[in-house]
């Protein structure tokens, strides 16, 4: 049974640039797709990209100028970075694996992020 | 990127069957997969694919799909199927996932 922890500063100043990492433990990374989703406080889910095993990504259009998501195999891990924060960027941030004939089906607990000075 | 559409709240009676759709252009190209979830919780998985259930789903969760509108249908809901529900589909235009806005199930 694959699981997924996420890691990272639950604070980021506004116009930085927030950075979280997911654990994955109990399976490979180098196989499937890595995604990463979030979650304003008291409103829906939006994914925000995914990663898979040639470390190429695909991304939101409407954040794939500030966003990357990368792989790092020797760690079984990957990682979000998202420029240029303001409050709206302010949510639950979860890490999950990606099947493209199932969906997510394997999620981290999420992370909150706050952006605020 | 494509949108879907889901109904923001729907509520049924304890026992009955309740159907939750999620519309967009979307779906007439790709199944949708339906997750469930309870407050302070990550969404956990229901519905994937044509109608299959992953491990440990119950039964009386299924889902149907036709033309531009997907569904997941609750036949005798549960009190603790009171939750947000969310559909997930694979962009037609770009190799990226969008999701529904979400759908606040009652159970009454």
């Amino acid at each position: 049974q694959v699981q997924l922890q996420e890691s990272g500063p639950g604070l980021v100043k506004p116009s930085e640039t927030l950075s979280l990492t997911c654990t994955v433990s109990g399976g490979s990374i180098n196989t499937y797709h890595w995604a990463w989703i979030r979650q304003p406080p008291g409103k829906g889910l939006e994914q925000i990209g995914y990663v898979y095993d040639t470390g190429n990504g695909h991304y939101n259009p409407s954040l794939k100028s500030r966003v990357t998501i990368s792989l790092d195999t020797a760690k079984n891990q990957f990682s979000l970075r998202l420029n240029s924060v303001t409050a709206a960027d302010t949510a639950i941030y979860y890490c999950g694996r990606l099947r493209l004939t199932r969906g997510i089906d394997s999620w981290g607990q999420g992370a909150l992020v706050t952006v605020s000075s | 990127s494509s949108e879907l559409t889901q109904d923001p709240a729907v509520s049924v009676t304890l026992g009955q069957p309740v159907r939750i759709t999620c519309q967009g252009d979307s779906l007439r190209n790709s199944y949708a997969s339906w997750y469930q979830q309870k407050p302070g919780q990550a969404p956990l998985l229901v519905i994937f694919g044509r109608n299959n259930r992953p491990s440990g789903i119950p039964d009386r969760f299924s889902g149907s799909s036709s033309g531009n509108t997907a569904s997941l249908i609750i036949t005798g809901a549960q009190a603790e199927d009171e939750a947000d529900y969310y559909c997930h589909c694979q962009d037609n235009n770009v190799p990226h996932w969008v999701f529904g806005g979400g759908t606040q199930l009652t159970v009454l």
